[in-house]
C-alpha cells in the first residue's frame, strides 16, 4: 500500500522568508501527484498537480513544486511567503492503477506578519 | 451540481444515538471518499468508493461505522451509538478517474459533527 509523509508538522515563518514544504510518498507504479491547501475556516481545495511532462509544476499563488521520481518527492516552494499564506498543507498521491489516492498528515503553516 | 453537495452542515446529536451523512458527489465522478477532521488534525481516511467495486473500508475505525453508495452516486455514512470521541468534521470528495483533470479530488464543505 502507498503512504505519503509530510515530514513538517508545524512550520512558522515571517513575511517574505522562503518556504519548502517536504512530501516523499512510497510506491514504485505511476502516481499523480497533488498538494492541496485548507485555509482558515475553508473547505480543501487543489493547490497544484502533476500529471506527466516537466516534472516542475506551477500553481496558484506563486506555488511551485517540483517531482523528483529518484527520491520520490514533490516538495512545494514559495519563494517569498504572504501572511495570507496561513493554512494546512496537504500532499497527496494517486495510484493511478488503482485510482484511489492518498493524503500525507498536513503541514500547517503559520506566516507572522 | 456544481461541486461536492453534504449534509447536513451541522449536526447536534446525543451520545448513543445514531446519524447519517449525506454526500452527493459531482456528477459523472466515478470516485467518492470519506475523511474524517478532528480539531487540529489531519485527514483521517476512512472509506473509499469507485464504480461497481467493493468499497476500501480500511480506514473505518469502529463497526459502528458504515456507508454505502446507492447508484453509484449519493453517499450515506451513518455512525450508530455516537459516542463524543466521534465528534469532528466528516468530509465527503469525489473525483473522476478518467478524463484531463483525472484523479483530481474535489472536496465538499464537511459535516460538522458534535455529539454532546
Amino acid at each position: 500500500a502507498q503512504s505519503v509523509s509530510q515530514h513538517n508538522h508545524h512550520v512558522i515563518l515571517s513575511e517574505a522568508a522562503s518556504l519548502e514544504l517536504g512530501c516523499n510518498y512510497s510506491y514504485g507504479g505511476t502516481v499523480n501527484l497533488f498538494w492541496y491547501v485548507q485555509y482558515p475556516g475553508q473547505h480543501l481545495q487543489l493547490l497544484l498537480k502533476y500529471f506527466s511532462g516537466d516534472p516542475l509544476v506551477k500553481g496558484i499563488k506563486g506555488f511551485e513544486a517540483e517531482f523528483i521520481k529518484s527520491k520520490f518527492s514533490f516538495n512545494l516552494r514559495k519563494p517569498s511567503v504572504q501572511w495570507s499564506d496561513t493554512a494546512e498543507y496537504f500532499c497527496a498521491v494517486n495510484d493511478t492503477n488503482a485510482g484511489k489516492s492518498t493524503f500525507g498528515d498536513g503541514t500547517t503553516l503559520t506566516v507572522k506578519p | 451540481g456544481a461541486g461536492v453537495s453534504q449534509s447536513p452542515s451541522n449536526k447536534v446529536t446525543e451520545k448513543g444515538k445514531d446519524v447519517e451523512l449525506r454526500c452527493d458527489p459531482i456528477s459523472g465522478h466515478t470516485a467518492l471518499y470519506w475523511y474524517r477532521q478532528s480539531l487540529g488534525q489531519g485527514l483521517e481516511f476512512l472509506i473509499y468508493f469507485q464504480g461497481n467495486s467493493a468499497p476500501d473500508k480500511s480506514g473505518l475505525p469502529s463497526d459502528r461505522f458504515s456507508a454505502e453508495r446507492t447508484g453509484g452516486s449519493v453517499s450515506t455514512l451513518t455512525i450508530q451509538r455516537t459516542q463524543q470521541e466521534d465528534s469532528a468534521v466528516y468530509l465527503c470528495a469525489s473525483s473522476r478517474i478518467q478524463g484531463p483533470s483525472g484523479n483530481t479530488i474535489y472536496f465538499g464543505e464537511g459535516s460538522w459533527l458534535t455529539v454532546v
